[in-house]
């Protein structure tokens, strides 16, 4: 069953904690993205990664960090310095971009951060 | 700086109506478009994408099209019911220098759309 998992499904964190959210994909895909969801608002790019070993930041990348060791992991990390960490965080996942190919985006079911 | 406009923010409708959602884009140098579902608590379904070449890509009752010279796009949904309801999003992938593209989509804020019996 190919798709892309998600865990925790929701995550309470104290105020000056790191927590690591997990995003695993079976799709063979080689780019792996973070997004962050608020209320009312559109999904903001964290981070992403086009290959193993290598990511980029997207528009709000301070206050995270983001690893790629394995094709099938992209796990987040929010550190103490993100301001206002509570939030819906997406995992999604893509062919490389590049001609030829659509690189249509699939995301995983989402994790509700709240600081408490 | 790409920016996405999605219009109306709420929509509430009967049952069978036809209805179209609306997407603008302010810079034309897109690689592709793409609609997406979510719904409360949920993540995102892709729906319809849309390469820059083409003008639309039609799935069942949905109708996606695509103006790139006006930096416009339109949700067609024929014959809404129910279990439509949910928050539409379009989202917009960014072509590099290259011609390709780094995979980064800049969203819209979404529509949120509700089909009452």
């Amino acid at each position: 069953d190919g798709g892309i998992t998600q865990s925790p499904k929701y995550l309470f964190r104290k105020e000056g904690q790191n927590v690591t959210l997990s995003c695993e994909q079976n799709l063979n895909h080689d780019a792996m993205y973070w997004y962050r969801q608020d209320p009312g608002q559109g999904l903001r790019l964290i981070y992403y990664s086009q290959i193993v070993n290598d990511f980029q930041k997207g528009d709000i990348a301070e206050g995270y960090s983001v690893s790629r060791e394995k094709k099938e992991s992209f796990p987040l990390t929010v550190t103490s310095a993100q301001k206002n960490p509570t939030a819906f965080y997406l995992c999604a996942s893509s062919i490389l971009p590049s001609g030829g190919f659509d690189n249509e985006q699939f995301f995983g079911p989402g994790t509700r951060l709240t600081v408490l | 700086k790409q920016e996405v406009t999605q219009i109306p923010a709420a929509l509430s409708v009967p049952e069978g109506e036809n209805l179209v959602l609306n997407c603008s884009f302010t810079d034309s140098a897109i690689y592709n478009l793409q609609w997406f579902r979510q719904d409360p608590g949920k993540g995102l379904t892709s729906l319809l994408l849309i390469q820059s070449s083409q003008r639309e890509q039609t799935s069942g009752r949905l109708n996606a099209s695509l103006d790139k010279s006006s930096g416009r796009s339109t949700l067609y949904i024929a014959a809404s019911q129910p279990g439509d309801s949910a928050t539409y999003l379009c989202a917009v992938l960014l072509i590099n220098a290259g011609g390709t593209s780094y995979g980064k989509l800049t969203f819209g804020q979404g529509t949120i759309l509700t089909v009452h019996p």
